[in-house]
């Protein structure tokens, strides 16, 4: 049962443009949703978080937004970097399960210069 | 600072030796964790270590041994694995344990089991 999708493998953007990755999760009782970013051969890093009692979260070039309605999430990042290029997991928690996170399978995202 | 180091980068082992893979982290969190992630997959744990205790063990084959002696370290014993044990295997460690905590990842040990 994959409580969390995010539907697209792969996303390919143009430097200075916007990047948007979705995220959708089946479980109503998730209550943290976070993103993070891994190259290969790395661990996670911890990108922007939201609360499942806000609707957007804003860090400098990351807005987090999320649909409680609709069960989405979208990570936005603009203006996209090269660097930016990296697979990007969404991840939730529910509170029934203390902290067990629960990973999407990971977006892709190309950045071109 | 949010730094977890695991030693180390690399193992390759045969199915009947025995290792450890160490964690360490400084940031006084309370909370530690073991992620298994094969290639092309998601994270997905494997053991929750809440207070220096046990708490969530996602039925992981016993050849798998988890410890933590003390609140700043956390260890994987791995004894008689097979070979489809091969993987990134990643620690984390966050504040707390409650659900809107952030966890906060190593680099991982990347496992070859020949």
């Amino acid at each position: 049962d994959q409580q969390v999708k995010q539907n697209s493998p792969s996303l390919s953007v143009q430097e200075g443009r916007i990047s948007i990755l979705n995220c959708d999760y089946t479980n109503s009782m998730f209550d943290y949703f976070l993103w993070y970013k891994k190259y290969p051969a790395e661990g996670p890093t911890f990108l922007i978080s939201i609360s499942s009692i806000k609707d957007k979260n804003e860090d400098g070039r990351f807005t987090v937004f999320l649909n409680k309605s609709a069960k989405h999430l979208s990570l936005h990042i603009v203006p996209s970097q090269p660097g930016d290029s990296a697979v990007y997991f969404c991840a939730a928690s529910v509170g029934e399960y203390g902290n067990k996170l629960v990973f999407g399978a990971g977006t892709i995202l190309r950045v071109k210069s | 600072d949010t730094e977890v180091t695991q030693t180390p980068k690399h193992l390759v082992m045969g199915m009947t030796n025995k290792k450890s893979l160490k964690c360490e982290q400084h940031m006084g969190h309370r909370a530690m964790y073991w992620y298994k992630q094969k290639a092309k997959k998601p994270p997905e744990l494997m053991f929750v270590y809440s207070y220096e205790k046990l708490s969530i063990n996602e039925s992981v084959p016993s050849r798998f041994s988890p410890e933590c002696p003390n609140s700043s370290l956390l260890n994987l014993h791995l004894h008689a694995l097979q070979p489809e044990d091969s993987a990134l295997y990643l620690c984390a460690s966050s504040q707390g344990t409650s659900s809107v905590e952030t966890q906060y990842f190593g680099p991982g040990t990347r496992l070859l089991v020949l």
